[in-house]
This record gives structure tokens, sequence and C-alpha cells, in this order.
């Protein structure tokens, strides 16, 4: 089946750095879609990307749907202790039921 | 926040009883999933929904069944629960692309 890897696998920064992270497949996906998930709660949709190239900012935080359809990042600008938690990627291929492929996750800590 | 609960939210059962977890939703979605999150495996589809009383497996289904009677409802069974069953289980939602989670239920096999 379909494969997203996702790195880095975690990170540990200090307050106000900025943060990258990304994901790449080996097949297509028409929709990429970014989450976050704090400890003991579901994942909650931080940025929906539906078009190749697209650019799309949400507060601090921007993710991009690469030229190729096969990758996507996250970029969260000046880092603050209430973004800790796990990232997750998710991509969507046509005709699947609207089913997702996820990733594996960033975990971010942040130092104050 | 989209209208998603689930219940339990924490359960422990002995091997081999049988044990339900249910999904409710208010947003009217057509589609419903069933997920189990474990460390270093990530999210792993279990089943979906895409209409009432239309189901179909995931990549994880074996020990698994679902029932959705009500577009609102959809129902997790493990029929005969084994530890290798203990894990976080969420239930999902979507009207096309964006998936939406619920709260999620942990789930213990002793």
């Amino acid at each position: 089946g379909q494969q997203l890897n996702q790195s880095p696998q975690s990170m540990f920064i200090q307050e106000g750095e900025d943060v990258s992270m990304n994901c790449t497949s080996s097949s297509i996906f028409n929709t990429w879609l970014w989450y976050k998930q704090d400890p003991g709660e579901g994942p909650v949709l931080l940025i929906a990307l539906y078009k190749a190239g697209e650019l799309t900012s949400n507060g601090r935080l921007t993710a991009q749907f690469g030229i190729t359809r096969k990758d996507s990042f996250l970029n969260i600008s000046a880092s603050i202790p209430s973004d800790v938690g796990i990232y997750f990627c998710a991509g969507r291929s046509g005709g699947s039921n609207y089913k997702l492929t996820f990733g594996k996750g960033t975990l971010l800590t942040v130092n104050p | 926040d989209a209208g998603i609960t689930q219940s339990p939210r924490h359960k422990v059962t002995e091997t081999g009883t049988p044990v339900t977890l249910r999904c409710h939703q208010t947003e009217n979605h057509r589609y419903m999933y069933w997920y189990r999150q474990d460390p270093g495996h990530g999210l792993r589809l279990i089943h979906y929904s895409y209409g009432v009383k239309d189901t179909d497996k995931g990549e994880v289904s074996d020990g698994y069944s679902v029932s959705r009677s009500k577009t609102e409802d959809f129902l997790l069974t493990l029929e005969s629960a084994t530890s290798s069953q203990t894990s976080v289980y969420f239930c999902a939602i979507s009207g096309a692309d964006e998936q939406y989670f619920g709260p999620g239920t942990r789930l213990t096999v002793t």
C-alpha cells in the first residue's frame, strides 16, 4: 500500500525558533493535510492543501503542496511552548472513499 | 470543533470479552472511520463507512466488526478482545477531503 515518510521523527528546539518538517511519498496525492495532536486528545486539522504548488498559511503555520504531488512540508515560525505536540501529515489519492494515508508523525518539543 | 463524541473514553476489559465502542456525530457527514493508534505505527485504519449500512475494511480489520444503522452513529465491536487490541481508538468523520477526529477511547485488555 501507499506509504508516507515523515521527517524528522522528533525535534527539540528553543522557543522562538522556526521549525520545518516534511512528508514524501512514492505515490501521487490529490490532497495533503496537516494535523496536530496534543497528549490525550485526537488529531486536530491545521491546514488542508488541494493543488500542486499551493502555499497556505494558518497564523504562524505555513504548508505547501509539492509540485510533483509527492511531497508536502509544514513550517512553524517563532515557536512557542504550546506548539508542543505530534504533527502528522496525511495524503489522499483519488477514488479512495476519501481514505487517508498518514505519516508516523513528528514529535515537537519546545524549550521555553 | 466538529461535533464528534466517542464513548466510553476509557475502558479496561478482560481477554475474551466483547467490547463495543461508539462514535456519534452531529455533522451529518457521509463518511465515518475507525482508526487505532499505537506507538511506532501511527494511525491505522480499521474499518470505514461510506453511508448507512455501507462499510468496508481498512488495513487492520482482523478481529473487528462495525455497524452503521444511522448516519450519526458508527459502532466498532471487538467480538473477543485480545491483549493485542490494547490501543487508543479514534473515530473520524468527513464530508469530502478533510477528516475530523473524535477525542479517542483508550482501551486496555488485560
